[in-house]
């Protein structure tokens, strides 16, 4: 089992429509939640980063972790045609000095 | 632009050869890292510089190092190259030693024929 488990897609929406994209993870441990942006043969961007349960909002984005099920979701509303990218969960051990990424979830926004 | 530079941006070698990726952290960061993205695996988790020093190691080959100089810039060798070695590489960096947020560069596109 990975440590982190993340739906590859693709996921393809409608202009406007709400987005939610998630992740797993196994290890308890984890400490820090991180939700990066990939467009393609581009470097990664941070989009969000939390370190706690509940929701965390910022924009059109809002990040929710539950560390009692060991999930992570990431919510974009309305949703724009420059949303469509890789989204990638990214989870901080502390212990491990490292972070772990999920595969990424493709996402494509229709006009 | 997220502050951390990598170059070159393209590289094509035959398998066998050796290679040099070179990074430069944001201003004032301390760590460096360095990932290998492949279609197939992911963005995996490479090596972990401090300050100069070596912190962490994640699924690293034997047949690659890194270093960190000084200056704070970091350089990943990758050698006796094999067709799998083809992937982008990135680099990141962070003022500290791992809680802190990373900013990746643009990578370099690795291809070994």
């Amino acid at each position: 089992q990975k440590e982190v488990e993340q739906d590859p897609g693709p996921l393809s929406v409608p202009e406007g429509a709400i987005v939610s994209l998630n992740c797993t993870y196994s290890n308890s441990a984890f400490q820090y939640f991180m939700w990066y942006r990939q467009y393609s043969r581009k470097g990664p961007e941070l989009l969000m980063y939390t370190y706690s349960s509940g929701n965390k909002e910022d924009g059109r984005f809002t990040a929710q972790v539950d560390k009692s099920s060991k999930y992570i979701s990431l919510f974009i509303r309305d949703s724009q045609p420059s949303d469509s990218a890789t989204y990638l969960c990214a989870i901080y051990e502390g212990g491990g000095n490292k972070l772990t990424f999920g595969t990424g979830t493709q996402l494509k926004v229709e006009l | 632009d997220s502050g951390v530079t990598q170059t070159p941006k393209h590289l094509i070698t035959a398998t066998g050869q050796r290679v040099t990726l070179r990074c430069s952290p944001r201003s004032g960061d301390l760590s460096v890292y360095w990932y290998q993205q492949s279609l197939d695996q992911g963005l995996q988790f490479l090596i972990h510089y401090y300050n100069g020093e070596e912190r962490a190691k994640g699924n690293i080959l034997e047949r690659f190092s890194a270093q960190q100089f000084p200056d704070l810039h970091s350089e990943l060798n990758l050698s006796s190259l094999e067709l799998g070695d083809s992937a982008l590489y990135f680099c990141a960096s962070s003022g500290g030693t791992g809680r802190e947020t990373q900013y990746f560069g643009p990578g370099t596109r690795l291809l070994v024929l």
